[in-house]
């Protein structure tokens, strides 16, 4: 059974102390990793696409890369905005399913 | 990407009562998906709508409690039949163009039952 967890739960910081969230996976065969930010009330929004170990991607002050057992979302010069709950999640070459981890809770302080 | 329409935002249902949630996309799409998300955890998947087919449901979810519609390939619906305040919670709803490329979501249907 696909399993997804996101360490830390929360993660407090200053505006601009650079950080990284990470999303651990276990898979019987990997077709995709998807990050998604979600505010508040609303759906999570997508982020990255990874899909082979050693890929990385860029948006603005986020970059997630990939491993065989693991993804890191680098968050650099982070700001208020940025503040939101991460969620990684995990789609195995045998099914449609994303399997969700449990999300970070990110806060950026001014 | 995908813009996708939920109504009701949200709702107060009386239990016992069911509720219909309705999913609208702005261009055709294979997959569509159907999520619940309890207050402060992630989002588990209730089942996978393909149009043309029957819903296929996770485990834990059953089809006369939450009876979804496809009729075409820009519109879905979610019931949630005979409430309990144990149905409260946030439904959104999901497409897929592949099972390659990433999926979109709603901005939710947020629903107490009380």
């Amino acid at each position: 059974e696909d399993q997804v967890t996101q360490s830390p739960e929360a993660l407090r910081l200053q505006e601009g102390e650079s950080s990284s969230l990470n999303c651990s996976y276990t898979v019987s065969g990997l077709r995709g990793l998807f990050w998604y930010r979600q505010d508040p009330g609303k759906g999570p929004e997508f982020l990255f696409t990874l899909y082979s170990a050693g890929e990385e991607k860029e948006k603005e002050r986020l970059k997630a890369t990939l491993t065989k057992k693991e993804s890191f979302l680098h968050i650099t010069a982070p700001k208020p905005e940025d503040s939101a709950t991460y969620l990684c999640a995990v789609r195995e070459t045998s099914g449609s399913r994303l399997t969700f981890g449990e999300g970070t809770q990110l806060t950026v302080n001014p | 990407s995908a813009v996708i329409s939920q109504k009701p935002s949200r709702d107060i249902c009386q239990r016992g009562t069911s509720l219909t949630i309705q999913c609208q996309v702005d261009s055709q799409v294979t997959m569509m998906f159907w999520y619940r998300q309890q207050p402060g955890q992630s989002l588990t998947l209730i089942a996978t709508a393909n149009q043309g087919s029957e819903a296929t449901y996770e485990s834990g979810f059953v089809i006369d409690k939450f009876p979804i519609s496809r009729p075409n390939l820009t519109f879905s619906t979610l019931t949630v039949s005979n409430m309990s305040p144990e149905d409260s919670s946030i439904y959104l709803c999901s497409v897929s163009q592949t099972l390659n490329t990433e999926a979109f979501f709603g901005q939710g249907t947020r629903l107490t039952v009380v």
